[in-house]
Parts: C-alpha cells; sequence; structure tokens
C-alpha cells in the first residue's frame, strides 16, 4: 500500500505566484516525521523543510511553508513567490519508526516567466 | 564537513559483472540509507543501517544485492551479477537519529549496465 502520496505529476505556475504541492501520507505510528526534497535538473536532493508529529505549528523555512493537516493526514508545502530557480522535481517523505525514510513519487514543478 | 560523499559518480559496466557502489556519510549520523532512482519506479529505499547494523533490507530487490557497513564511516553496495534493468542513479544519504535537519544525500552513483 501506498504509504506517502503525490497526487500532482506535474505542476505550472507563474513566476511570483504562490503554489501549493499536495501530499498526503499514511501511518499508524504516533510518533513520525514528514519532509519535503527539492531535485534539480542536476540530480541532487535538496532538504527542504521538515514538520514532526507533535509540532503544534506549521513549519516554515524562508518561502517554504509545511500546511501539516494531522486528522486529514495531509503535509502540503506552499511556495510563494515562485522563483524560475524552483523548477525542479518535489518529493515528499515519512520518517516511520526506526528512522526509516520513504518517499512519494514526487512532482515536477514548472515556473514559467 | 564534506558531506555524504559517493563513489564513483558514474559507471558503465558490462552484463554480468561486479559492481560496487561506495559511501562515506556524515561524521557522527547514525544511520545510513541506500535509495535507487528510476523513472519508472521513483526513490525506493533498498536497505538501511542504524549504528552499523542493517535494520531493514526489505528493499533489496534480489540476491544480486548486497549491502555492508563494516565501520561508522562505511558502507558499500554490491550487485553482483549486475544485469541492464539495475541501471540507474544510486544515493545514500545519512542522518541523525530523529534529527529533524533532513536527512543528507550523496551525490549519487549514475550505474549503466550494457
Amino acid at each position: 500500500a501506498q504509504k506517502i502520496t503525490q497526487t500532482q505529476p506535474g505542476m505550472f505556475v507563474q513566476e511570483k505566484e504562490a503554489v501549493t504541492l499536495d501530499c498526503t501520507y499514511d501511518t499508524s505510528d504516533q510518533s513520525y516525521g514528514l519532509f519535503w526534497y527539492k531535485q534539480p535538473s542536476s540530480g541532487e536532493m535538496i532538504f527542504l523543510i521538515y514538520q514532526g508529529s507533535y509540532d503544534e505549528q506549521n513549519a516554515t523555512e524562508g518561502r517554504y511553508s509545511l500546511n501539516f493537516q494531522k486528522a486529514r493526514k495531509s503535509a502540503n508545502l506552499v511556495i510563494s513567490a515562485s522563483q524560475l530557480g524552483d523548477s525542479a522535481m518535489y518529493f515528499c517523505a515519512m520518517r516511520e519508526a526506526r528512522d526509516k525514510l520513504i518517499f512519494g513519487t514526487g512532482t515536477r514543478l514548472q515556473v514559467f516567466p | 564537513d564534506a558531506g555524504v560523499i559517493q563513489s564513483p559518480r558514474h559507471e558503465v559496466t558490462e552484463m554480468g559483472q561486479e559492481v560496487t557502489l561506495r559511501c562515506k556519510p556524515i561524521s557522527g549520523h547514525n544511520s545510513l540509507f541506500w535509495y535507487r532512482q528510476t523513472m519508472m519506479r521513483g526513490l525506493e529505499l533498498l536497505i538501511y543501517f542504524n549504528n552499523n547494523v542493517p535494520i531493514d533490507d526489505s528493499g533489496m530487490p534480489e540476491d544480486r544485492f548486497s549491502a555492508k557497513m563494516p565501520n561508522a564511516s562505511f558502507s558499500t553496495l554490491k550487485i553482483q551479477p549486475s544485469e541492464p534493468r539495475d541501471s540507474a542513479v544510486y544515493f545514500c544519504a545519512s542522518s541523525f537519529r530523529r534529527g529533524r535537519n533532513g536527512y543528507t544525500f550523496g551525490s549519487g552513483t549514475r550505474l549503466t549496465v550494457v
């Protein structure tokens, strides 16, 4: 069963606009962590943001914020003021028990001028 | 810190040959992960270690794949014999247990089996 679901294979956004990338997850653990990674065309995996399951506030890192809705098991990434350099693959990931980190299938974001 | 170091960056080998991928995690990190990335299957977790002990190898595709972590600063992923369907990018990542700062990935090894 898919534990991390990213339903948007591709997204387009105009420069300077905000965009939301969807992620839902499934776990029976009470303690878990949610991550977002960016993978540009060069291939490296870049850590963006983290949300712990017990964190009461949504995580923010600069232009990135994580819209965490625990009851809905969703952890959407919001990128504000998109830039051309934001064009990349974005992966949602979940840390389960014993630090196992699993990934969703990713969303390809294209930012156009 | 130099980050997670993987070698080689690129590997081209003939079907049937043995391939060894290497990884040096970040000093002080106690978990190490091997992932495989392909267009068809995305990012798959192959195996991970905690304190040098394999915790979960359920993602290893078959007996041709093996991984070791003889000490805290080195791990290998071996494919023997290699097949064209093993062609992929193999990533190594390390983390400090329950860390909030993410899992740090190496640059990956692009493996091509012809």
